[in-house]
């Protein structure tokens, strides 16, 4: 069964810091991966998502994420936060079914980020 | 457009107490989830439905949890009798096709559920 590891719970920094938090999962076969986030008081929403093609994803607010296959590993990355970038974030990866039905996503356990303002 | 829509938004029962949660997926999404999420932990994948149909519900606790999806649209969650672990926030998500592994899910508010 597939598996996703986010290495950091708790994250604090300060404004205009970068960040990069890191996500490894278990199954080394062809994945989509994606990043969600959920900002205080709000839905759990979508950040970015790699299918296939350039190993570095762009997202939204600023974010990316590059994909190495070699390492299992999917790290967002932004260059310089803001207080607005204080949320919890959480890598997802597919483990396959039977069927592309039957795909299901795995989260990770998520990383809570502070920005000082 | 309405984002996913979920009721009520807290809960609190007795342990062996029943409960049970609604969620209104976005219009024409044929795929809609519940997810359990514990306190510090991801959300986990209850059930899984694609229309009216399951397509996976291996974690969820079929003794004493139970799902359906009427019509391919509502649907609820029902918790019968709760223990003090089922304390977490229940979420549930739509997304507008049939490949999961590959759409983007949109998530509801959640409902927080707390078992004394």
């Amino acid at each position: 069964a597939q598996s996703v590891s986010q290495h950091n719970h708790h994250v604090i920094l300060s404004e205009a810091a970068s960040l990069e938090l890191g996500c490894n999962y278990s199954y080394g076969g062809t994945v989509n991966l994606f990043w969600y986030v959920q900002y205080p008081g709000q839905h759990l929403q979508l950040l970015l998502k790699y299918f296939s093609g350039d190993p570095l994803v762009k997202g939204i607010k600023g974010f990316e994420a590059e994909f190495i296959k070699s390492k299992f590993s999917f790290n967002l990355r932004k260059p310089s936060v803001q207080w607005s970038d204080t949320a919890e974030y959480f890598c997802a990866v597919p483990t396959f079914g039977i069927k592309a039905a039957g795909n299901k996503l795995t989260f990770g356990g998520g990383t809570r980020v502070l920005v000082k303002p | 457009e309405a984002g996913v829509a979920q009721s009520p938004r807290y809960k609190i029962i007795e342990k062996r107490q029943s409960v049970a949660f609604w969620c209104n997926p976005i219009s024409g999404h044929a795929t809609l989830y519940w997810y359990q999420q514990i306190l510090g932990q991801g959300p986990k994948l209850l059930i899984q439905f694609q229309n009216n149909g399951v397509v996976d519900d291996s974690q969820l606790p079929k003794d004493r949890f139970s799902a359906e999806r009427l019509k391919g649209v509502d649907s609820t969650l029902k918790i019968q009798p709760a223990k003090l672990e089922d304390s977490a926030v229940y979420l549930c998500a739509s997304s507008l096709g049939a490949a999961p592994s590959q759409e983007t899910q949109y998530f509801g508010p959640g409902t927080r559920l707390l078992v004394l």
